[in-house]
């Protein structure tokens, strides 16, 4: 079946521009989470939605970052203002539960700021 | 702030040797985790051990979780050219917040034929 898939697969922006990152999880999962991978850094927390609950946004570096899900499904990650510091893979995962299940990542979208 | 050290983070071996990645940190973590990430992709799930103590094989692969919950360690035996990738452990938080994993910074594995 069709896993998780992440849109566009390379960005690149230059400084002050907005961008937004697409996200389609598994169908069916109810779970989405969003995580930020900087070279030479393990995968950063950054969002968690879960069902019709309000998101859990303690990841989120500043109020440049924002996302949203929509019924549901599909999830737009979008940094405001884009600086060079954002330069990192964006990655996304999905999962069945957000208690127990196990998180089925996209491949990324690698966002490059110049 | 929780946080995860990997050892060695880097490791470049021969085809048929063993190995031992490690995963410490001074918090507990209420589920360990291992991903296995490949260029270009995202991370895949290895296994997840939930238990203090607990012992987890997957054919040439052990993971161990401590007893207090603070630490990890995955052992390859016999590597072989297809182990190679970046190995990263994450620890689960607690009560309603077990889904916000800390990731270490990761193991890149290379094993040469």
């Amino acid at each position: 079946g069709a896993g998780v898939s992440q849109s566009p697969s390379n960005k690149v922006t230059e400084k002050g521009k907005d961008v937004e990152l697409r996200c389609d999880p598994i169908s069916g999962h109810t779970a989405l989470y969003w995580y930020r991978q900087s070279l030479g850094q393990g995968l950063e927390f950054l969002i968690y939605f879960q069902g019709n609950s309000a998101p859990d946004k303690s990841g989120l570096p500043s109020d440049r970052f924002s996302a949203e899900r929509t019924g549901g499904s599909v999830s737009t990650l979008t940094i405001q203002r884009t600086q060079q510091e954002d330069s990192a893979v964006y990655l996304c995962a999905s999962s069945t539960s957000g208690l127990t299940g196990e998180q089925y990542f996209g491949p990324g979208t690698r966002l490059t700021v110049t | 702030t929780q946080l995860l050290e990997q050892s060695p983070q880097f490791l470049s071996i021969q085809e048929g040797e063993n190995l031992t990645v490690y995963c410490n940190s001074s918090s507990v973590f209420s589920s360990l985790q291992w991903y296995r990430q490949e260029p270009g992709e995202g991370p895949v799930l290895l296994v997840t051990v939930v238990t203090g103590g607990e012992v987890k094989k997957l054919k040439r692969l052990t993971f161990q979780f401590g007893d207090a919950r603070k630490d990890s360690s995955l052992h390859i035996t016999a590597a072989q050219p297809g182990d190679t990738g970046l190995y990263l452990c994450a620890g689960g938080g607690w009560g309603g917040s077990n889904y916000k994993l800390t990731f270490g910074k990761g193991t890149l594995l290379t094993v040469n034929p």
